[in-house]
């Protein structure tokens, strides 16, 4: 079993519609939890950064953390076609040497989005 | 602000050859941790560096090793290559302690 499970989709909707993106993890060591958006042949944008438990507003998008049930969420309002991308969610907490850094990022698949007009 | 750089864009290699990449970590920070990204999957960790040493290692070989410079810029060096290490190779960087990070456009490494 994967530490970090993220549904690889395809999801397709129209212009203006809500989309909800998902992610659930197995390490309850997991702290910090992060969404990034990934164009084509581009590197991760980092869109939401979050660390305790609730929703956190940017604009379009919110990010909700579970870390009872282990599950968090991606969700973006009045989307647009410029929103098709890869969204990748991402977590970590603290290394395995049990120092101080939390660096090591761990991905779900992502998930590809396409909106059309 | 300059971000993250990677160099170069792209490239190709020969099975058997070696290959050296490079980054530049954003501004201010001081750790620059290392992703290999196939297709269709997400990033996976292969190290990462703070205080030119390496502290973290993800679950990769020994073909893999990489170094710090005092200016915090990193290089990933890949030895022996296989078909398998095509991918894309992506640097990120962030402050020591904390989790936050941003990443460069990467380096698609084809192996032939």
């Amino acid at each position: 079993q994967k530490e970090v499970e993220q549904d690889p989709g395809p999801l397709s909707v129209p212009e203006g519609a809500i989309v909800s993106l998902n992610c659930t993890y197995s390490n309850s060591a997991f702290q910090y939890f992060m969404w990034y958006r990934q164009y084509s042949r581009k590197g991760p944008e980092l869109l939401m950064y979050t660390y305790s438990s609730g929703n956190k507003e940017d604009g379009r998008f919110t990010a909700q953390v579970d870390k009872s049930s282990k599950y968090i969420s991606l969700f973006i309002r009045d989307s647009q076609p410029s929103d098709s991308a890869t969204y990748l969610c991402a977590m970590s907490g603290p290394s395995n040497a049990g120092g101080t850094s939390y660096g090591k990022l761990t991905f779900g698949q992502g998930t590809i989005l396409t909106v059309h007009p | 602000d300059a971000g993250v750089t990677q160099s170069p864009t792209h490239l190709i290699k020969t099975r058997g050859q070696q290959v050296t990449l490079r980054c530049s970590p954003k501004s201010g920070h001081d750790t620059v941790s290392w992703y290999q990204q196939a297709l269709g999957q997400g990033p996976q960790f292969i190290f990462q560096y703070y205080e030119e040493e390496e502290r973290q290692r993800g679950n990769f070989p020994d073909r893999f090793s990489g170094h710090q410079f005092p200016n915090y810029s990193s290089e990933l060096n890949v030895n022996a290559l296989l078909l398998g290490d095509s991918a894309l190779y992506l640097c990120a960087s962030s402050l020591w302690q904390w989790s936050e990070a941003f990443f460069g456009q990467g380096t698609r490494l084809t192996v032939v």
